[in-house]
């Protein structure tokens, strides 16, 4: 069955590095997310992005945040200077099209630790 | 606006009890999807149901069920002869139009003990 890979699965960082989260969506997917759960919480939109640029982003995406498909497989998610608060799991999540009937495929998740 | 509530934090029972998550949603949207998803200890996030807001004929797999009524803007699910495999925070959502993402209710954690 197809699914959604991210890496890495836990990566601890200083405050204030740069830090990047990687997802290889699933291939006919053309909608791709990110969320993130501080632990405990309730999982929280972040972004969406198609076609090459964002869809909507949430008030916790700000300028630290950044998103992009380089290479047109992998599907990142870039925290510029990272806060002790961006500790929590980040998810990212697929979807085949825009309707809303289809279900988000999830990955299994990056735990960031920010010391 | 879009909403979904899971008015239950924590549920604890005894394996092989029944037990029931609720799940209370608020949409402008005339027609809709509404999802379960699963999140074991391990993290992830699986999915385990969607449901169209035409069809509310309550769904069974197995020892899971799911009874939507939208007259309450309820879309409860029933797990049946828990088990301790069963153990895992528990998380409804629901479309949210605009963007097609999808919001999730704050999450049952539900403790089944032997």
């Amino acid at each position: 069955e197809p699914e959604v890979t991210q890496t890495p699965s836990h990566q601890v960082t200083q405050m204030g590095q740069e830090v990047i989260l990687r997802c290889v969506p699933i291939s006919n997917h053309l909608y791709f997310y990110w969320y993130r759960q501080i632990l405990g919480q309730k999982v929280e939109f972040l972004v969406s992005f198609y076609n090459n640029e964002i869809s909507e982003k949430s008030e916790i995406f700000d300028d630290q945040f950044s998103v992009e498909r380089p290479d047109g497989s992998n599907f990142t998610l870039k925290i510029r200077s990272t806060k002790l608060e961006d500790s929590a799991m980040y998810f990212c999540a697929t979807k085949q099209d825009s309707l809303n009937t289809g279900e988000l495929f999830f990955g299994e998740g990056s735990r960031l630790t920010v010391l | 606006a879009q909403k979904v509530t899971q008015a239950q934090t924590e549920i604890s029972v005894v394996e092989k009890e029944d037990v029931t998550l609720d799940c209370v949603y608020e949409t402008r949207d005339t027609t809709y999807y509404l999802f379960w998803y699963k999140q074991p200890p391990s993290g992830e996030l699986v999915f385990l149901i969607r449901r169209n807001s035409f069809d509310e004929q309550n769904e069974i797999s197995g020892r899971y069920s799911w009874n939507f009524q939208k007259s309450t803007s309820s879309f409860n699910f029933t797990i049946t002869a828990s088990q301790v495999v069963d153990s895992a925070v528990y998380f409804c959502a629901l479309p949210y139009s605009s963007a097609s993402k999808i919001i999730f209710g704050s999450g049952t954690r539900l403790s089944i003990r032997p």
